[in-house]
């Protein structure tokens, strides 16, 4: 069955370091997403990105934060300058399109600022 | 925004055990899914079910969408069915899922 692929699965970094994520979405998907989950707590939204541009993003995602497809397989994730509070899981996903499509996510990235 | 939220929040039982985990949400939603997350932090699809029903396996889901809330049913627990269960809808422009706190079960052998 077809799969979202994360890398790394742990990453460590220090406070003010740059960190980038990386996905692969499922192929034939046009609809691509990043999600946290602070330890213990919900999944929340962060942004969407269709068509290689930005189609949502929450109040979260602000200018520390930015998102890329530099070709046509992978889909990343920047934080520029990690703060403590950014340490959680990182869920990357995919659908085919946005409505109609259950979400496929892939395995997560626990990132640890320290 | 829409607001989901589920219960019980937190559910023990013994396996073999039947349960119902809830989800209400505060709007109309053309997308609501179920996920489990399992022990190792991954989150596996169970339903894309904005309406109707739904089963697969001992799983199986309701989503009444007049009166906003949808309700999936685990039959015959077994101990590799712990972990949290989380509601998702999507919001209005479909760009989203905005997600419930999630039911954490816990099913002991």
């Amino acid at each position: 069955e077809p799969e979202v692929t994360q890398t790394p699965s742990h990453q460590v970094t220090q406070m003010g370091q740059e960190v980038i994520l990386r996905c692969v979405p499922i192929s034939n998907h046009l609809y691509f997403y990043w999600y946290r989950q602070i330890l213990g707590q919900k999944v929340e939204f962060l942004v969407s990105f269709y068509n290689n541009e930005i189609s949502e993003k929450s109040e979260i995602f602000d200018d520390q934060f930015s998102v890329e497809r530099p070709d046509g397989s992978n889909f990343t994730l920047k934080i520029r300058s990690t703060k403590l509070e950014d340490s959680a899981m990182y869920f990357c996903a995919s659908t085919p399109e946005g409505v109609g499509y259950g979400y496929t996510f892939g395995s997560g990235t626990r990132l640890t600022v320290v | 925004g829409i607001q989901v939220e589920q219960s019980p929040p937190d559910l023990i039982l013994q396996e073999g055990a039947n349960s119902t985990l809830r989800c209400n949400f505060s709007d109309s939603v053309n997308n609501l899914q179920w996920f489990h997350q399992n022990p190792w932090g991954q989150l596996i699809n169970l339903f894309y079910i904005p309406s109707g029903t739904k089963q697969n396996g001992r799983l199986s889901a309701t989503t009444v969408a007049t009166e906003r809330y949808s309700l999936l049913y685990i039959s015959s627990s077994q101990t590799t069915d712990s972990g949290v269960y989380f509601c998702a809808v999507g919001n209005q422009a479909g760009t989203a899922l905005i997600f419930g706190k999630g039911t954490t079960l816990s099913v002991s052998s």
